[in-house]
């Protein structure tokens, strides 16, 4: 089993639609989780950190579920600028005491007219 | 202003030859991180380094080598044993791993 895994879509989805991406960790004493947005051929950037209350910024929406070990992203009101692919990033506990971030393989949105 | 500087953008190598990829900060980052991007594929670790003169490998480390003289500078080497180094390579930083990650724009490295 993969360390992080995520659905790799595409979601297809209509300007204006509500679309959830689902994110799941292999390891339990993994701590701290992201949410990266990465447009094509060019660096990841840091869309919102995952609080353990859930956290909201604008019309996106991060959870986090520490029981089922998945966190998610909801995006309202998609907008064409929202397409890109969204990667999930968990700091995965390795001996020694250190964190590691590691990463899904992403998930792909295209938001169309 | 602050950021992750890699450089060159673009790189093309013949077979048998090492090439040295450049990063540098100066956000007074404490931990580094390489990353290596195949098409369609999400990021793996080659190294990472916490601290000056301290680096560890991390899940594909076959092939490549770093350093870490200074805290700005964390350069990796794709060594001639990498058999398939064609790929996009990020380089990152953060100061407190629970703040997230900032990125440098990449290099991209073809096999020719």
């Amino acid at each position: 089993r993969k360390e992080v895994e995520q659905d790799p879509g595409p979601f297809n989805v209509p300007e204006g639609a509500t679309v959830a991406f689902n994110c799941t960790y292999s390891n339990s004493a993994s701590q701290s989780f992201f949410w990266y947005r990465q447009d094509c051929r060019k660096e990841p950037k840091l869309l919102m950190s995952v609080y353990s209350s859930g956290n909201e910024d604008g019309r996106f929406t991060a959870q986090l579920n520490r029981a089922s070990q998945y966190i998610s992203l909801l995006i309202r009101d998609s907008k064409l600028s929202d397409s890109a692919t969204y990667l999930c990033v968990v700091n995965r506990y390795k001996a020694g005491g250190s964190y590691i971030p590691t990463f899904g393989r992403g998930t792909s949105l295209i938001v169309h007219p | 202003d602050g950021g992750i500087t890699q450089s060159p953008k673009y790189l093309f190598r013949k077979e048998g030859q090492n090439v040295t990829l450049s990063c540098e900060q100066n956000l007074n980052h404490d931990a580094m991180y390489w990353y290596r991007q195949d098409p369609g594929q999400g990021l793996r670790l080659i190294y990472y380094s916490q601290i000056v003169n301290d680096f560890q490998k991390g899940d594909i480390a076959e092939g490549y080598s770093v350093s870490r003289e200074k805290k700005e500078s964390f350069p990796l080497t794709v060594t001639s044993a990498q058999k398939n180094p064609t790929a996009f390579y990020l380089c990152a930083s953060t100061e407190a791993s629970r703040n997230g990650y900032t990125f440098g724009s990449g290099t991209r490295l073809t096999v020719v």
